[in-house]
């Protein structure tokens, strides 16, 4: 079993719909989570962070987290076109940052 | 500096050759990590600096990945007698401290070995 797994897409949305993007962890005592987003050919960009369970909205994204289901997730509101790219869940496991291998989002007009 | 620096952005070695990667952090930031990212796959630790002192190369694939970081900010990832299987980008990212602060990633060198 993978330390973060998230389901590898791509996940195609029209543009102006909610995107929703999922990540479950295996460690319990992961404290620290984030969302970066990666253009290709580009280096993850860091778009979220959340360290309690619940919900966080910054702009058009909102994270959530559920630490007894070990389960984070981002949702994108508004999806645009430029939105298009991966997003990799990254969460704090054995004094590291660990990868899921990353969703493709993909709007279309 | 602005923002994390990697040189050379693109390198390619033949197979056996050894390459130097290099990466300079945002000033001020402690911890230091570098990443490998395959194709298609999200970054894989490879290595841990909290100033110059290696506190994790659990990630390292073989004995020969060397890293350094001897003045706790510059720090080079040495790959010798380079395999195909090395090719990859490989990112550098820094942080203010170890626990929960995000990770400031560099643009990466991507090694090719032929």
């Amino acid at each position: 079993q993978k330390e973060v797994e998230q389901n590898s897409g791509p996940l195609s949305v029209p543009e102006g719909a909610i995107a929703s993007l999922n990540c479950t962890y295996s460690d319990r005592g992961s404290q620290s989570f984030f969302w970066y987003r990666q253009y290709s050919g580009k280096s993850p960009e860091l778009i979220m962070s959340i360290y309690s369970n619940g919900d966080k909205e910054d702009g058009r994204f909102t994270a959530q987290l559920n630490k007894a289901s070990q389960y984070v997730s981002l949702l994108i509101r508004d999806s645009q076109p430029s939105d298009s790219a991966t997003y990799l869940c990254a969460v704090t496991g054995y004094n590291k940052l660990i990868f899921g291998a990353g969703t493709r989002l993909a709007v279309h007009p | 500096g602005a923002g994390v620096s990697q040189s050379p952005r693109y390198k390619v070695a033949k197979r056996g050759q050894d390459v130097a990667l290099r990466c300079d952090p945002i000033s001020g930031h402690v911890s230091l990590f570098w990443y490998q990212q395959a194709l298609g796959q999200g970054p894989e630790f490879l290595t841990y600096f909290q100033n110059e002192a290696q506190l994790d190369k659990s990630g390292l694939p073989s004995d020969r990945f060397f890293a350094e970081r001897p003045e706790g900010s510059v720090s080079t990832l040495k790959i010798q007698r380079t395999q195909q299987e090395d090719s990859a980008v490989y990112l550098c990212a820094s942080s203010l401290d170890r626990e929960g602060s995000p990770l400031h990633f560099g643009n990466g060198t991507r090694l090719t070995v032929t």
